[in-house]
């Protein structure tokens, strides 16, 4: 069964860092591109950023260019947001999501909330 | 503002069939595969069709979908109270480079 879990989530103050980790299961995690999707309180889904199996490629939002940093570790089936610089408006649930190359966005996980808050 | 434009809301009574439009542009849907999600709030978004009109396995054939040029829409048949969450398209966008969805969907069974 494939198993997106993801953690790292929490208050943070403007301006702070925060690290969201995804643990993924049940499938050959070096063979899919993941992405980060998030959604903000009362709004719809917004995709943040995709990185391909390798890590060859990597794209961003321009919301979050130059201040989030997607990565993987594929030998320990895990994919990770560094976040710097956080606004207000970055507030959200971060969900992460696998996909076949460009397409297929098929699994996610329960997501994991960001709150950006003095 | 969402890159795929959807209704924001839909309702329709418990047996009736609704249908949830999607629309964007050459980049996007009109090059590109179009998906469609369920989701329930706290919950993981669930996948209800993947290429324009396929169904994963375990969705029921209650729900189907097609595309025409930069189109898409979401059609349930035999409407059911269990039905009543948001709906979200989704597609790949080669000028941005990156997912796009639609503003979401909130369907009511009245």
């Amino acid at each position: 069964e494939v198993q997106l879990v993801e953690s790292g989530g929490g208050l943070v103050q403007p301006g702070g860092s925060l690290r969201l980790s995804c643990a993924a299961s049940g499938f050959t995690f070096s063979s899919y591109s993941m992405n980060w999707v998030r959604q903000a309180p009362g709004k719809g889904l917004e995709w943040v950023s995709y990185i391909a199996p390798s890590s060859s490629t990597m794209y961003y939002a321009d919301s979050v260019k130059g201040r989030f940093t997607i990565s993987r570790d594929n030998a320990k089936n895990s994919l990770y947001l560094q976040m710097h610089s956080l606004r207000a408006e970055d507030t959200a649930v971060y969900y992460c999501a696998r996909a076949v190359g460009k397409l297929d966005l098929d699994y996610w996980g329960q997501g994991t909330l960001v709150t950006v808050s003095s | 503002q969402s890159v795929l434009t959807q209704p924001p809301s839909a309702s329709g009574t418990p047996g009736q069939r609704v249908t949830i439009s999607c629309s964007g542009s050459s980049s996007n849907i009109g090059g590109n595969y179009v998906y469609w999600y369920q989701h329930l709030p706290g919950t993981a978004p669930k996948l209800l069709i993947y290429r324009n009109n396929q169904r994963p396995s375990g969705v029921p054939d209650r729900f189907s979908g097609s595309k025409s040029g930069t189109s898409a829409s979401l059609a349930i048949s035999g409407l059911r109270s269990e039905d009543e969450a948001d709906y979200y398209c989704a597609a790949w966008d080669d000028s941005l480079r990156g997912w796009v969805f639609g503003g979401g969907t909130k369907l009511t069974v009245l």
